[in-house]
C-alpha cells in the first residue's frame, strides 16, 4: 500500500503570506496527487487534480507542482477564506490514500 | 448539477449495523464509481473503498475487509454503505464522493454523523 505524509501537520500563517505544503508518497505515483480543502462542518472540496491542474472555479492563487514521489500545494497569497485544512491524495493505485492533513491556522 | 445527499445522523450501540444512503443527481449514476470516506473527530480523511454501480464491483480498503459492504441501486440513484459490527471507534462523518475517470473525488456528499455508543 502507498503511505501518504504531508508536513507541517499544521502551520500559523498572515493573510497575504505565501504558503506551501509538501505530500510525500511511499512509492512512486507518476501525477496521481490531488489537493483538497476541508473547512468544519462542511465536504472536502479538490483544488488541485493530477498534480498540477487547477479545479474549475479554484482561485488561481492555487497551485500545485511534484511528480513520482514529491509534490507541493502553494498559497501566494493567503486569504481568510482559505484557512482551513489541507489533504494529499493519491489515485495512482488501490487501495487510495490521503496524506495526515496540514491545518492552516490565523497568526 | 451534480449533487449527492446523504441520509441523516445515526445512533448505534457497539455491535449493531449501520446503513447510510447516498442519493445521486445531476448525472449518469451508472457512469461513475462511488467512493467512501470518513472522519473521526479530531482525525484526518480515511479512504474506506470504492463501488461501481453498473457492475457492482467493490474494492474496499483492508481495514474493513469483512465488516463493509458497498452496493448500489441504479434504479434510484442511490448508493449505499453498511457498517457492521460497530465499535466506538467507528464514531464519524461519513462521506460519500463521486470519482471523475478514477482520478479524483470530484463532487462530495453532505456528510452524516455516525455515533456509536452504549
Amino acid at each position: 500500500d502507498i503511505q501518504m505524509t504531508q508536513s507541517p501537520s499544521s502551520l500559523s500563517a498572515s493573510v497575504g503570506d505565501r504558503v506551501t505544503i509538501t505530500c510525500r508518497a511511499s512509492h512512486s505515483i507518476s501525477n496521481f496527487l490531488n489537493w483538497y480543502q476541508h473547512k468544519p462542518g462542511k465536504a472536502p472540496k479538490v483544488l488541485i487534480y493530477a498534480a498540477s491542474s487547477l479545479q474549475s472555479g479554484v482561485p488561481s492563487r492555487f497551485s500545485g507542482s511534484g511528480s513520482g514521489t514529491d509534490f507541493t500545494l502553494t498559497i501566494s497569497s493567503l486569504q481568510p477564506e482559505d484557512f482551513a485544512t489541507y489533504y494529499c491524495h493519491q489515485s495512482y493505485s488501490i487501495p487510495w490514500a490521503f496524506g495526515q492533513g496540514t491545518k492552516v491556522e490565523i497568526k | 448539477q451534480v449533487q449527492l445527499v446523504q441520509s441523516g445522523a445515526e445512533v448505534k450501540k457497539p455491535g449493531a449495523s449501520v446503513k447510510v444512503s447516498c442519493k445521486a443527481s445531476g448525472y449518469t449514476f451508472a457512469s461513475y464509481d462511488i467512493h467512501w470516506v470518513r472522519q473521526a473527530t479530531g482525525q484526518g480523511l480515511e479512504w474506506m473503498g470504492w463501488m461501481n454501480p453498473n457492475s457492482g464491483d467493490t474494492g474496499y480498503a483492508q481495514k474493513f475487509q469483512g465488516r463493509v459492504t458497498m452496493t448500489g441501486n441504479t434504479s434510484i440513484n442511490t448508493a449505499y454503505i453498511e457498517l457492521n459490527s460497530l465499535r466506538s471507534e467507528d464514531t464519524a462523518v461519513y462521506y460519500c464522493a463521486r470519482s471523475d475517470f478514477a482520478t479524483l473525488l470530484d463532487y462530495w456528499g453532505q456528510g452524516t454523523l455516525v455515533t456509536v455508543s452504549s
